[in-house]
């Protein structure tokens, strides 16, 4: 029960902005939307998160839709390094009110240059 | 610096053997988490700690157990591997505000 939706794999090219989109329909109003990116042989690292606010911060820009059921990471000027596996979580609570993450699969980015 | 340390990187068992992952975390954070990691899937919640001695089920905790002897420190075990444990493991362990920070992984091959 990944709880969020995102394509499987998108392509840029170097230089571009890249909108990676995530579905969430069922967030509830006390989640949190997180990206973490992912590179072969490394654990995922943190990019960004946010409850409704948009939010930007030095590695991408976080858009939330009005009815928080939709979000997307925005990255803008692709490079090389930007290649990755981007996942879009909610941070859940589990019965005890402590917090699990749930990983899906994410969205493979490749960057062309 | 904030660091998520796993041990070891690699390794190879044979079916049956017992395998120890240990993990350690420089931030004091008190909630630590392991997952796996399957070719093309995404990571899987095998169990969660929330501090010394304080340990959780995740999604997939048949054949595995943990030990949180040390906030610092959290070990995953197999008792008698089995093929089908063949995986990448990643230890994280979350900050005040949310955030995870993962370790490099472990990837274990089971004979």
């Amino acid at each position: 029960d990944a709880k969020t939706t995102q394509p499987d794999s998108m392509e840029s090219t170097e230089g571009e902005t890249v909108h990676l989109p995530c579905s969430h329909a069922t967030i509830s109003g006390n989640e949190y939307i997180y990206w973490y990116r992912q590179v072969p042989l490394q654990g995922p690292e943190y990019v960004t998160h946010g409850l409704q606010q948009n939010t930007t911060n030095s590695m991408a820009f976080l858009a939330i839709a009005s009815d928080r059921k939709s979000s997307t990471l925005i990255l803008p000027h692709v490079s090389l390094r930007d290649a990755a596996v981007y996942h879009c979580i909610l941070r859940v609570a589990d019965y005890t009110g402590y917090q699990n993450f749930y990983f899906g699969k994410g969205t493979s980015l490749t960057v062309i240059p | 610096d904030m660091k998520v340390t796993q041990m070891p990187r690699y390794l190879i068992k044979r079916m049956g053997e017992n395998v120890l992952l240990e993990c350690g975390q420089d931030m004091s954070h008190e909630t630590m988490y392991w997952y796996r990691q399957d070719p093309g899937l995404g990571l899987q919640l095998i169990y969660i700690s929330y501090d010394v001695d304080s340990n959780s089920e995740g999604d997939i905790p048949k054949g595995y157990r943990v030990s949180r002897k040390k906030r610092e420190h959290f070990s995953l075990i197999l008792d008698s591997a089995k093929t089908n444990q063949t995986s990448v493991y990643f230890c994280a362990s979350r900050q005040d505000t949310g955030q995870l920070y993962f370790g490099e992984g472990s990837k274990l091959t089971v004979l």
